[in-house]
């Protein structure tokens, strides 16, 4: 079965700084991996997703992940955090496409001034 | 906007009712999840309709049920409520066959007193 793990249950970063994410997967082959984020009292949005092919994937807002086969990881990460960042994001990782979702536990990220 | 809409945003129940949630996909999209959003348990997949045939089931219980119908909107039905229900319940939509991401709805928040 596949599970995911995010270290960090809750991170504070000042605005300005850069931002990295931990995730870890565990799943016995290479899986299809996400980035969501959830601002308070909304839905999931897609930040990015890695299918297959160049292991750094760019997303919106800025973000971007690394997929590392050897560390079973897909940190993200952004260079430069701006207050409206502040949310929960959250990792997934799918045995395909068009399979359920697993989530880790997410991230609370806090961006001070 | 994702394009997927659920109704109601919010439901306040009693103990032991039942509740309707619905959810419509996107324009297109013939595959329906369905997700739990809980303080303790995290996000979790209930289950996963395909253009209205039932395709996998994750941690939902006995007392909730789902189907989607042939517009291909869905809907999940729970039933003799209790506290622990109280969530946030999600639906998302994917595109049909292959790869591809699956796109949130804002939510539906129930809580059962």
């Amino acid at each position: 079965a596949q599970s995911v793990t995010q270290p960090d249950i809750h991170i504070t970063v000042s605005e300005g700084a850069s931002l990295e994410l931990r995730c870890n997967y565990s799943y016995g082959a290479t899986p299809y991996l996400f980035w969501y984020v959830q601002s308070p009292g909304q839905g999931l949005q897609l930040l990015l997703k890695y299918f297959s092919g160049d292991t750094l994937v760019q997303g919106i807002k800025g973000f971007e992940a690394e997929f590392k086969r050897s560390q079973s990881s897909f940190n993200l990460r952004k260079p430069s955090v701006h207050w409206s960042d502040a949310a929960e994001y959250f990792c997934a990782v799918a045995a395909s496409g068009n399979t359920p979702l697993v989530f880790g536990k997410g991230t609370r990220l806090s961006v001070i001034a | 906007d994702s394009g997927v809409t659920q109704t109601p945003k919010h439901l306040i129940t009693a103990t032991g009712q039942r509740v309707t949630l619905r959810c419509s996909p996107r324009s297109g999209d013939l595959s329906v999840y369905w997700y739990q959003q809980s303080l303790d348990q995290g996000l979790q997949f209930l289950i996963h309709y395909y253009n209205g045939e039932e395709r996998a089931k994750g941690n939902i219980l006995e007392r909730f049920s789902a189907q989607q119908f042939p517009d291909l909107h869905s809907e999940l039905n729970l039933s003799s409520l209790e506290l622990g229900d109280s969530a946030l319940y999600f639906c998302a939509s994917s595109a049909r066959g292959g790869v591809s991401e699956q796109f949130f709805g804002p939510g539906t928040r129930l809580t059962v007193l």
